[in-house]
């Protein structure tokens, strides 16, 4: 079964600083991994998946197979990067989240 | 495009009572999901419809809740009796037939169960 950990439950760091938010995951096949983001009063949207191998907003995430991590980085933080961020798999037809992280940015 | 669409925002319902909630997903989404996302945690999904049929309803209570989605188009999600550990938000998502990777999320109704 797929599985999803995020260890940081919260997260603040100052404004210009670099963030990193930690994801694990378990998965016995190919996954997708993703990370998705909620702004306060916004719905959950999807921010960047690993296929794509994109940057959003300043944000990349590396997949590490031989760890099974897919950490999510930003270099230099900015204040309207304070939201929600949840980890997730995709695996079986069907997407599994991590408990989510707190990012805070304080100025 | 309005996204999809949930109602009610919010419910608070005395247990034991019957509580319903609805959704709208994006027009030409064939495959909707429903997510449960308590306190603290990610949301995990409920049910799965591609058109009417529920292809995943492993994860759904099946003694107390129930889902339909009689024309493929929007979907109910009731729950009868509520007991106090159903309080959550209640997420819909929708997509593109067997487009899993790319998910739209409503708004989200909490539910308040006293």
């Amino acid at each position: 079964a797929q599985r999803v950990t995020q260890p940081e439950k919260l997260l603040s760091v100052f404004k210009g600083a670099p963030v990193e938010l930690k994801c694990n995951y378990s998965y016995s096949g190919s996954p997708e991994l993703f990370w998705y983001v909620q702004y306060s009063r916004q719905r959950l949207q999807l921010l960047l998946r690993h296929i794509s191998r994109e940057s959003i907003k300043g944000f990349t995430a590396d997949l590490n197979k031989g760890e099974t991590s897919f950490h999510l980085k930003k270099p230099f933080a900015q204040e309207e990067d304070s939201a929600m961020y949840y980890c997730a798999v995709q695996g079986a037809q069907k997407l599994v989240f991590g408990q989510g992280t707190r990012l805070t940015i304080n100025p | 495009e309005a996204g999809v669409v949930q109602s009610p925002r919010y419910k608070i319902i005395e247990k034991k009572q019957p509580v319903a909630f609805w959704c709208n997903p994006i027009s030409g989404h064939n495959t909707l999901y429903w997510y449960r996302q308590n306190l603290g945690q990610g949301p995990e999904l409920l049910i799965r419809y591609e058109n009417e049929e529920a292809v995943d309803d492993s994860q759904l209570p099946k003694d107390r809740f129930s889902a339909e989605r009689l024309k493929g188009v929007d979907s109910t999600l009731k729950i009868q009796p509520a007991e106090l550990g159903d309080s959550a938000v209640y997420l819909c998502a929708s997509s593109f037939q067997w487009a899993y990777n790319e998910q739209f999320f409503g708004p989200g109704t909490r539910l308040t169960v006293l």
